[in-house]
């Protein structure tokens, strides 16, 4: 099964950029990469997705590397709200279903 | 309105007892998924249906039985329940065509599970 690599914590301060990291060196050429955030005592929340190209919405902005095997999570401006655990999972088409697999995430904190 | 909803929010009971937590979407989605969150934080994947059939069952023990009524709801019921099943457990939907997995999941807010 694919899985992604992210480091077990980042910090950042309030109103400054952060740049999430995920490899995801087994990735299939159908994989789409997913981040997904979890705030305490809540369900993850999508934040992005993508496939090839970079994307952005509202929350954040997503850099996939050329080669697909790592992509970046971009939050533009960091808010105490946004203190959460943030989890790179690719989800892909399976025999017989459809497979996410989460990983342990990376806990970021925000300082004021 | 909420899009994926959870019944109840905190569930705690004996060990052996049967319970069942209930789960409904309000989003027309096509799929629906139960995960289940334990002490270290790691989410698994336990089934996911799509349009009311079973697709995936990840090694879990029979005595946690889903339940697909309709495409908006996928229930949860587990038979004598033992320590380890203690967890949240989270329901999920996502409008995933013909297994292309480019679709966002919608979770809910999870039941807390503890068993005594």
């Amino acid at each position: 099964d694919a899985k992604t690599t992210q480091p077990n914590s980042m910090e950042s301060n309030e109103e400054e950029p952060v740049h999430l990291p995920c490899n995801h060196s087994t990735i299939s050429g159908t994989d789409y990469i997913h981040w997904y955030r979890q705030l305490p005592s809540q369900g993850p929340e999508y934040v992005i997705h993508g496939l090839t190209s970079n994307v952005n919405n509202r929350m954040a902005s997503l850099a996939i590397a050329e080669d697909r095997k790592s992509s970046t999570l971009i939050l533009h401006r960091a808010t105490l709200r946004d203190a959460a655990v943030y989890y790179c999972i690719l989800r892909g088409r399976n025999t017989g279903g459809f497979k996410t697999i989460f990983g342990a995430g990376t806990r970021l904190f925000v300082k004021a | 309105d909420t899009a994926v909803s959870q019944t109840p929010k905190y569930l705690v009971t004996q060990m052996g007892n049967d319970k069942s937590i209930k789960c409904e979407q309000n989003l027309g989605h096509d799929t629906m998924y139960w995960y289940k969150q334990d002490s270290k934080k790691f989410l698994k994947i336990m089934f996911s249906y799509n349009n009311k059939e079973l697709i995936i069952n990840e090694t879990v023990p029979n005595r946690f039985s889903p339940k697909s009524p309709d495409k908006a709801h996928l229930n949860l019921h587990i038979n004598s329940l033992e320590l380890g099943d203690s967890a949240v457990y989270f329901c999920a939907s996502s409008q995933d065509n013909m297994g292309y997995s480019n679709q966002p999941q919608h979770f809910g807010d999870g039941t807390r599970l503890s068993i005594l």
